[in-house]
Order: structure tokens, then C-alpha cells, then sequence
């Protein structure tokens, strides 16, 4: 299993630009999620989901977009990137019912 | 969910054993402590959970104390690769679902020596 992979591992955008964070998993985990990490913070919930089609807001879900068609992919779209954005962002995936949490190597994000 | 409190950093000798404090002390009954690491630069590592009983797994020991308002992760014998940032998180039940409301806080540093 190669677990939870996430592109790109690194990216630099404009500000006002817009992509996509890709995440998936082969584990046929129910749960999956985006968190972002920025230094002298913990981790922050941006969105999650249930299954596919149900997607949630977590706890900074501004400027975000995702949705889930497929159990395996989960991506995280940027509407209009701000430097504020500007973070480490990490894809986790699990069973529904439990929190063993398996996460992705990051997107090192820099917005200009 | 509760917020859990944890020290900034500490320092282990390698082949030692490291014990990271944990104080939860408005910890609900139905919530249960996990822990998670992360090593440099990689996402986080799930460790381990309990609710109220000791665990032990072949990564590390979780002893909670008997009114749960504190836990200790216990790694038998720290190894250079165990350098990393330690998560201490409650959450209440056992289900993915209540993630929306953990709180990662900034987690203990651990430095182990050779």
C-alpha cells in the first residue's frame, strides 16, 4: 500500500492564483481530511469528510474548497490564493470508527 | 474536548527510557487520550490511545493515572529516530467523525542524545 500520497510537495503561487492540492489513499478509509500547519501552531482542521459525498467544515475552512467523489480522493482546492495561506498543508485519512490518523508528507505551500 | 498541556521540550540519552507528561485535567469521561509524533518536516505518526486502562503496543506505553487527569508516554528505549515533536490529544469517543473538535497544541520536543 503507498498509504496517503499527496502533490505537490512543493509549490509557489501568486497571489489571486487558484489550484489544487491533491490527496489520495488506497486504504479505503472512510474518513479523510486537510489540516494546516503553520510555525508556533498546532495542527488546524480545514475541511474533512465522511465518505464520498459528504464533506464538513473544520475549525479555518475560509478560502477553501474540497469535495470528495471517490472514496480514495480528496482534493483541496484554493479559490484565490493569499499569502495568508502561505503553510504546510497535510492530508490524513482513517477508519470511520477510530482516530488512528494516517497522514500524507505535506504540501509546503508559499504564497507571494 | 479537552485541551491537554505538555512541556515545551526535554532531552533523552539514547537507549534511555523517555517519559512525556501529559495534564489533561478537564478530561470528560468519555474521552479518550491519543498520542501522535512528528518527525521533522513529515506529517504526524498515530503512537497510540486508552480511555482509562495502560496500553502498550510495540512503539510505546501509555499509563494513565487513575482519575485521568494526566498520562505519560513511555519509550522503553529512545533511538535517535525517535527525535521528534510529541502530540498529546483528548477527543471525545472513538470515532473519526469528533476530529472536527481536537485541538493540537504545540506537542513536547524531544531531543534523545546520543
Amino acid at each position: 500500500n503507498a498509504g496517503v500520497t499527496q502533490t505537490p510537495k512543493f509549490q509557489v503561487l501568486k497571489t489571486g492564483q487558484s489550484m489544487t492540492l491533491q490527496c489520495a489513499q488506497d486504504m479505503n478509509h472512510e474518513y479523510m481530511s486537510w489540516y494546516r500547519q503553520d510555525p508556533g501552531m498546532g495542527l488546524r482542521l480545514i475541511h474533512y469528510s465522511v465518505g464520498a459525498g459528504i464533506t464538513d467544515q473544520g475549525e479555518v475552512p475560509n478560502g477553501y474548497n474540497v469535495s470528495r467523489s471517490t472514496t480514495e480522493d480528496f482534493p483541496l482546492r484554493l479559490l484565490s490564493a493569499a499569502p495568508s495561506q502561505t503553510s504546510v498543508y497535510f492530508c490524513a485519512s482513517s477508519r470511520i470508527a477510530t482516530n488512528e490518523q494516517f497522514f500524507g508528507p505535506g504540501t509546503r505551500l508559499t504564497v507571494l | 474536548d479537552a485541551k491537554t498541556t505538555q512541556p515545551p521540550s526535554m532531552d533523552c540519552a539514547e537507549g534511555r527510557a523517555a517519559n512525556l507528561p501529559c495534564n489533561h485535567s478537564t478530561i470528560s469521561g468519555n474521552e479518550y487520550v491519543y498520542w501522535y509524533r512528528q518527525i521533522h518536516s513529515q506529517g504526524p505518526q498515530y503512537i497510540i490511545h486508552g480511555l482509562k486502562n495502560n496500553e502498550t503496543n510495540e512503539m510505546a506505553s501509555l499509563i494513565i493515572t487513575e482519575d485521568r487527569k494526566s498520562s505519560t508516554l513511555i519509550l522503553p528505549h529512545a533511538t535517535l529516530r525517535d527525535t521528534a515533536v510529541y502530540y498529546c490529544i483528548v477527543r471525545v469517543g472513538n470515532n473519526a467523525g469528533n476530529n472536527r473538535k481536537l485541538i493540537w497544541g504545540l506537542g513536547t520536543s524531544l531531543a534523545v542524545n546520543p
